[in-house]
């Protein structure tokens, strides 16, 4: 069965440098997410993607943010210049369409820790 | 902005009880989600409904759009089950989550 798939699984950084999460969705699938839960809270909204263009972001997706479709298969969270409140887990998630009646299916997760 | 609201927050239960999950949410929607979440961190999704009731194995999910609210329910618990259960409702074209509730089935 077709599945989202993250790397790393956990990844350790310093503070201030730059990280790239990456995310591999499901084949046929068009519309990509990524959404962060930072330990202990709720899942949060980060950003949406379609079309190779940003379709919705949130107030946490700020300008150390980026998100990249770098080729027909990857799907990358970049931060430039990571804080120690960014420490979560970072989830990707794709679906075919936005509607109502389209899943979206999550991969198992990145977990960022930043020291 | 559509809030999500799940109760209880945490619920430990004997393998074999009945379990109930409420969510309800301040905006109307078009979908809403049952996640599970297990202590290794992956979101799996259980179902996702606009109206009325599903049915997986064991797990029963039920939604009320008139009333803003929706149940899982678990016949027969196992110790398997226990996890993070999250409601989650699609909104605009993003999901907004709640705090998810946290099941222990003791044995």
């Amino acid at each position: 069965e077709p599945e989202v798939t993250q790397t790393p699984s956990h990844q350790v950084t310093q503070m201030g440098q730059e990280v790239i999460l990456r995310c591999v969705p499901i084949s046929n699938h068009l519309y990509f997410y990524w959404y962060r839960q930072i330990l202990g809270q709720k899942v949060e909204f980060l950003v949406s993607f379609y079309n190779n263009e940003i379709s919705e972001k949130s107030e946490i997706f700020d300008d150390q943010f980026s998100v990249e479709r770098p080729d027909g298969s990857n799907f990358t969270l970049k931060i430039r210049s990571t804080k120690l409140e960014d420490s979560a887990m970072y989830f990707c998630a794709s679906s075919t369409g936005t509607s109502s009646y389209n899943e979206q299916f999550f991969g198992p997760g990145t977990r960022l820790t930043v020291l | 902005k559509n809030e999500v609201e799940q109760s209880p927050q945490n619920l430990t239960a004997q393998e074999g009880e009945f379990i109930t999950i409420n969510c309800s949410y301040s905006v109307g929607i078009s979908a809403l989600h049952w996640l599970q979440q297990h202590p290794g961190g992956g979101i799996v999704s259980l179902f996702m409904l606009s109206s009325g009731k599903k049915k997986h194995g064991r797990l029963i999910a039920t939604i009320n759009i008139q009333e803003k609210h929706s149940s899982l329910h678990i016949t027969a618990s196992h110790p398997r089950d226990s996890a993070v259960y999250i409601c989650a409702v699609t909104y605009g074209n993003k999901l907004v989550f709640g705090a998810g509730t946290i099941l222990r089935v003791k044995s």
